[in-house]
């Protein structure tokens, strides 16, 4: 079967780090990606990875291990607008373009 | 650029009644996606274009749903006989096929059926 497991919650204070982890277990694999989603808005584009190491953007980076189906989001130098769930997805590749999502993991970001 | 565009924005409709939805996507793209998004879930495949041609569709996509792209453009996704079980987001994305190729989302379309 397909599944991604994401945690539901996590909470940080600004000017922290935190690390969103994403397991998945596809049939096929041909890209992970994070996206960014506020509460009623549309989901917009963080990241993208295919092989396995770090892409680093900014405040955000992502990480891919391909042998272990994990990957990671990292957001540093928290701000309050950070807070927002946050969906990790894959492209399975084998069952077709579509991406596969996570439920999400809303961060809750504190002064 | 003015990215992927959604109407209505909104949709409040009753039980039995039919509804249309548009999605206007970035104009160079080629692909076109549906996607449904109930509260506390990622958004789940419906069905995907490519150009005017409908490649792949979900389970999830009953025979109450159809979906057309008929020029390559602009796309429709129409509910026959609503559900309250309907009740939920209806996202568009669209993209261009690559070896990197990104989906890029619309606002989404929130339907209520009463």
């Amino acid at each position: 079967g397909q599944n991604i497991d994401q945690p539901t919650e996590m909470t940080a204070t600004e000017g922290a780090i935190v690390q969103i982890n994403c397991t998945y277990q596809t049939s096929g694999f041909n890209g992970l990606f994070w996206y960014q989603q506020h509460a009623g808005e549309a989901p917009t584009f963080l990241s993208y990875n295919v092989l396995d190491g770090l892409e680093e953007k900014g405040r955000f980076s992502s990480f891919l291990s391909r042998s272990k189906g994990y990957s990671y989001l990292l957001l540093k130098e928290l701000q309050m607008k950070d807070s927002a769930s946050y969906l990790c997805a894959v492209r399975d590749g084998k069952a077709g373009t579509a991406l596969i999502f996570g439920k999400g993991t809303t961060l809750s970001v504190s002064s | 650029d003015t990215g992927v565009s959604q109407n209505p924005r909104h949709k409040i409709t009753k039980r039995g009644q039919n509804v249309t939805f548009r999605c206007d996507p970035i104009s160079e793209h080629n692909r076109l996606y549906w996607y449904r998004q109930t509260l506390g879930q990622g958004p789940e495949f419906l069905t995907y274009f490519q150009n005017e041609a409908q490649l792949e569709k979900s389970r999830l996509l009953s025979d109450r749903f159809s979906a057309e792209r008929p020029k390559g453009s602009f796309s429709t996704l129409e509910i026959q006989r609503t559900e309250q079980g309907d009740s939920a987001m209806y996202l568009c994305a669209s993209s261009w096929e690559g070896l990197q190729e990104t989906q890029y989302f619309g606002p989404g379309t929130r339907l209520l059926v009463l």
